[in-house]
């Protein structure tokens, strides 16, 4: 089946450690996209990459890295200069032709 | 800088109304429009997406409209079933591959 896959569901973390999260797709899409969502905030985007080996900052990238040296891959390192990094974190890929946009199940980083 | 805004932030309803969601954006100049879906602690689905050329989208019981001169989308759903609860959230691309999105209308519909 396509689609993308973010493991792990659930972390915790102890201040001061990084964490990787993992995001792959099979869907051939050459674009891909991490986001953080917070209660009662919308969606906010973190890094985005639209071909292999590079990528853009987007909106709160303070705190957070990306790799992109496959095209399926984009893991998210959640570095312990994030401050409040406590939050569901949502990698997603798009068709580059329209622009639709396809999400994973998200990943829950809990800091204790 | 763009912004987008959804009303109500909620919504409950028993079954089998049809129903309206509101989104607002406050830049016209779009490339597109989605309407996602998201279930407690999952992902978002994708549901319809517009074009800036397009007014309109439709999938089975929901249509979503646009009007890009007045910043607004509708996502109308017809003859609501309890399974239809969820929150849904429009996001507009308004610079290629950023997408902005709403906070979204948490909607219930009870048997």
């Amino acid at each position: 089946d396509g689609g993308i896959t973010q493991s792990p569901k659930y972390l915790f973390r102890k201040e001061g450690q990084n964490v990787t999260l993992s995001c792959e797709q099979n869907l051939n899409h050459d674009a891909m996209y991490w986001y953080r969502q917070d209660p009662g905030q919308g969606l906010r985007l973190i890094y985005y990459s639209q071909i292999v080996n590079d990528f853009q900052k987007g909106d709160i990238a303070e705190g957070y890295s990306v790799s992109r040296e496959k095209k399926e891959s984009f893991p998210l390192t959640v570095t312990s200069a994030q401050k409040n990094p406590t939050a569901f974190y949502l990698c997603a890929s798009s068709i580059t032709s329209t622009g639709e946009l396809f999400f994973g199940e998200g990943s829950r980083l809990t800091v204790l | 800088k763009q912004e987008v805004t959804q009303i109500p932030a909620a919504l409950s309803v028993p079954e089998g109304e049809n129903l309206v969601l509101n989104c607002s954006f406050t830049d016209s100049a779009i490339y597109n429009l989605q309407w996602f879906r998201q279930d407690p602690g999952k992902g978002l689905t994708s549901l319809l997406l517009i074009q800036s050329s397009q007014r309109e989208q439709t999938s089975g019981r929901l249509n979503a409209s646009l009007d890009k001169s007045s910043g607004r989308s509708t996502l109308y759903i017809a003859a609501s079933q309890p399974g239809d609860s969820a929150t849904y959230l429009c996001a507009v691309e308004s610079s290629y591959g950023k997408l902005t999105f709403g906070q979204g209308t948490i909607l219930t519909v009870h048997p």
